[in-house]
């Protein structure tokens, strides 16, 4: 039973464009959301994270947001380059252990 | 400062046989997670350690196991190989910290079992 569940699996976005996805949990004891960002052939990286005490933390180009209340949580890519084309993971963790979700591949169209 | 290194990179093994894969963490690091990573599954939690003990452990069959070092240093086991264990098997390491709970990756052991 997937504790993390993310959508959409994919999505395609022009150059320019914002890309957003979206991440949903049900176990009340997570208390670290982090994103990763993983390139084929490589471990995922972390891209991103907020701890539920906290509605919005931006870095960059990122941008996560967090309702505690509706147990969701998003991640924003704005202005997305080709770069950013890569397979996004959000996770929630408790006790050092991660769930993550199915992940979301991003494809950046020039 | 070094990543998180694993060896070896690629392994092809075939049923039955057993398989170690090692990890070496970020320095200082002295948590060690272990993560299985297939098409059908995702990224799935297998244990994690701490001082040389296991402190969480996923929902995988006794098959898997593994080990810390007085380093820190990490390596796990798979015995009696399944195809269905050919996977990505990624390794993490974190300050252990309340407040530090981030995990860095590595860049993972590519299993394939004929």
């Amino acid at each position: 039973q997937q504790q993390v569940k993310q959508s959409p699996q994919s999505l395609i976005v022009q150059k320019g464009g914002i890309s957003i996805i979206n991440c949903a949990y049900e176990n009340t004891a997570f208390d670290y959301f982090p994103w990763y960002q993983q390139f084929p052939g490589k471990g995922p990286a972390l891209l991103i994270a907020i701890r539920p005490d906290v509605s919005e933390k931006k870095e960059g180009r990122f941008t996560i947001s967090f309702n505690k209340s509706a147990k969701q949580f998003s991640l924003h890519i704005m202005d997305s380059q080709p770069g950013d084309s890569a397979t996004y993971f959000c996770a929630a963790s408790d006790d050092y252990k991660l769930s993550f979700g199915a992940g979301t591949t991003v494809t950046v169209r020039a | 400062k070094a990543g998180v290194t694993q060896t070896p990179r690629y392994l092809i093994k075939t049923r039955g046989q057993q398989v170690t894969l090692s990890c070496s963490p970020i320095s200082g690091h002295r948590s060690v997670s272990w993560y299985q990573q297939t098409p059908g599954q995702g990224l799935q939690f297998l244990f994690e350690y701490f001082s040389e003990t296991q402190r969480n452990k996923g929902n995988f069959p006794g098959r898997f196991s593994g080990r810390q070092f007085s380093n820190s240093r990490s390596e796990m086991n798979v015995s009696t190989l399944e195809l269905g264990d050919s996977a990505l098997y990624l390794c993490a390491s974190s300050l252990d910290h309340p407040t530090a709970k981030t995990q860095y990756f590595g860049p993972g052991t590519r299993l394939l079992v004929l």
